[in-house]
């Protein structure tokens, strides 16, 4: 079994301030972790991923995700925020059940940038 | 083809009516998903299809729904007799599948479903 929890639904910031969402997972086995980016009327784009190697994980546009075992977290960190992050951010949850792999999507949560 | 196509991207129709929405995943993708979204919510996970292995359907949320994958690529996802409570953007996925597969997906635009 396998779950996702997204701690804020939504985040505020202004430009040029860092940007934290957080995430905290739990699977029966090894997972894989994900962070998506869904813009307005877009779908969605992977960020980053963790499988198994460098904890500190880089992704695009500036992003950055720690995975944490002994917390179960993968918190997702910029150091300064653009007003074209402002998006819908999803952490996802992959881990091989039986040959299966069906990721789990946590709720979502809303980054909003102020100018 | 270069990424996921989903057809068609906006699908209104009346209550009652059946639709289809028509995925095609990424060549050489083995495995494909379909997930739904609705408004201000995550992603609800609906069925699973890994090569030539019995689908996962344990997310269709009832017996109007079904889908199908032909030849190991394209696949339709088919809604009978439609409820409002369906409308709803639905996403569709493919991932490289098999040993390799470290549940990264690739989606679709999406197509979004309005029932009247």
């Amino acid at each position: 079994a396998q779950s996702v929890t997204q701690l804020d639904s939504h985040v505020s910031v202004s430009e040029g301030t860092p940007v934290l969402l957080r995430c905290n997972y739990s699977s029966s086995y090894s997972p894989s972790l994900f962070w998506y980016v869904q813009h307005p009327n877009k779908g969605l784009q992977l960020l980053l991923k963790y499988t198994s190697a460098a904890t500190l994980v880089k992704g695009i546009n500036g992003f950055e995700a720690e995975f944490k075992k002994s917390e179960t977290s993968f918190h997702l960190t910029k150091p300064s925020a653009h007003m074209s992050d402002a998006a819908e951010y999803f952490c996802v949850v992959s881990a091989a059940s039986g040959g299966s792999y069906i990721p789990t999507f946590g709720r979502g949560t809303s980054l909003i940038v102020h100018p | 083809g270069a990424g996921v196509s989903q057809s068609p991207s906006n699908k209104v129709t009346e209550k009652g009516k059946d639709v289809e929405l028509r995925c095609d995943p990424i060549s050489g993708h083995t495995a494909l998903y379909w997930y739904r979204q609705s408004l201000g919510q995550g992603l609800e996970f609906l069925i699973y299809f890994q090569g030539n292995s019995a689908p996962d359907k344990s997310g269709l949320p009832s017996d109007r729904f079904s889908a199908e994958r032909t030849g190991g690529s394209v696949s339709t996802l088919t809604i009978q007799r439609t409820q409002q409570e369906d409308s709803a953007v639905y996403l569709c996925a493919s991932s490289l599948g098999g040993r390799t597969n470290t549940g990264e997906l690739f989606f679709g635009e999406g197509s979004r479903l309005t029932v009247l």
